[in-house]
């Protein structure tokens, strides 16, 4: 059973663009709520986490909105660009130190 | 540098035959955890271990096991009842009591010839 939905599973987005990848997930006692990047043949990097208390987090570029009685969480990457080009997981567990229930990835494409 | 190592980088194994994996970390992190990762199947866990001498199974763990008899170390074993081996390994770490991302390693391509 997949305790975490993800999508789109693929997702093309002009260079300046945002792009928008949303989950959803069932388990109200999760209480973490990372996303990780992955290139082609390496292992994923975080990227961004948040909490459920907080409902938005911004890092630089890219930033997770949270709604909680949704139990639904989206990451927004603005100003796009070619290097961006990656599969994004989001993930959720019952704390940071949990093992973290993945989402199936989307694999974005950022066109020049 | 403190990191995950994973060995080998790609691994083909005969019908039959169990292979070990490797995953040695210096981040002094408590827990460790094995993804396996197919195509359009986002990772799912195989096993994890939050302390040494003590694991326990994650979501696919039939066909596998490992060991946790040093802090530093979480081999995986994928034994010949693992009937779809074929895919991309993930060693994972974490430290545990905060807000703390795991660390990957670069993972292990197994193949089954």
């Amino acid at each position: 059973q997949q305790q975490v939905k993800q999508s789109p599973q693929s997702l093309i987005v002009q260079k300046g663009g945002i792009s928008i990848i949303n989950c959803a997930y069932e388990n109200t006692a999760f209480d973490y709520f990372p996303w990780y990047q992955q290139f082609p043949g390496k292992g994923p990097a975080l990227l961004i986490a948040i909490r459920p208390d907080v409902s938005e987090k911004k890092e630089g570029r890219f930033t997770i909105s949270f709604n909680k009685s949704a139990k639904q969480f989206s990451l927004h990457i603005m100003d796009s660009q070619p290097g961006d080009s990656a599969t994004y997981f989001c993930a959720a567990s019952l704390n940071s130190g949990y093992a973290l229930n993945f989402g199936k990835g989307t694999s974005l494409l950022v066109t020049p | 540098d403190g990191g995950i190592t994973q060995s080998p980088k790609y691994l083909f194994r005969k019908e039959g035959q169990n292979v070990t994996l490797s995953c040695e970390q210096n981040l002094n992190h408590d827990a460790m955890y094995w993804y396996r990762q197919d195509p359009g199947q986002g990772l799912r866990l195989i096993y994890y271990s939050q302390i040494v001498n003590d694991f326990q199974k994650g979501d696919i763990a039939e066909g596998y096991s490992v060991s946790r008899e040093k802090k530093e170390s979480f081999p995986l074993t994928v034994t010949s009842a693992q009937k779809n081996p074929t895919a991309f390994y993930l060693c994972a770490s974490t430290r545990t009591g905060g807000d703390y991302g795991y660390t990957f390693g670069s993972g292990t391509r197994l193949t089954v010839v």
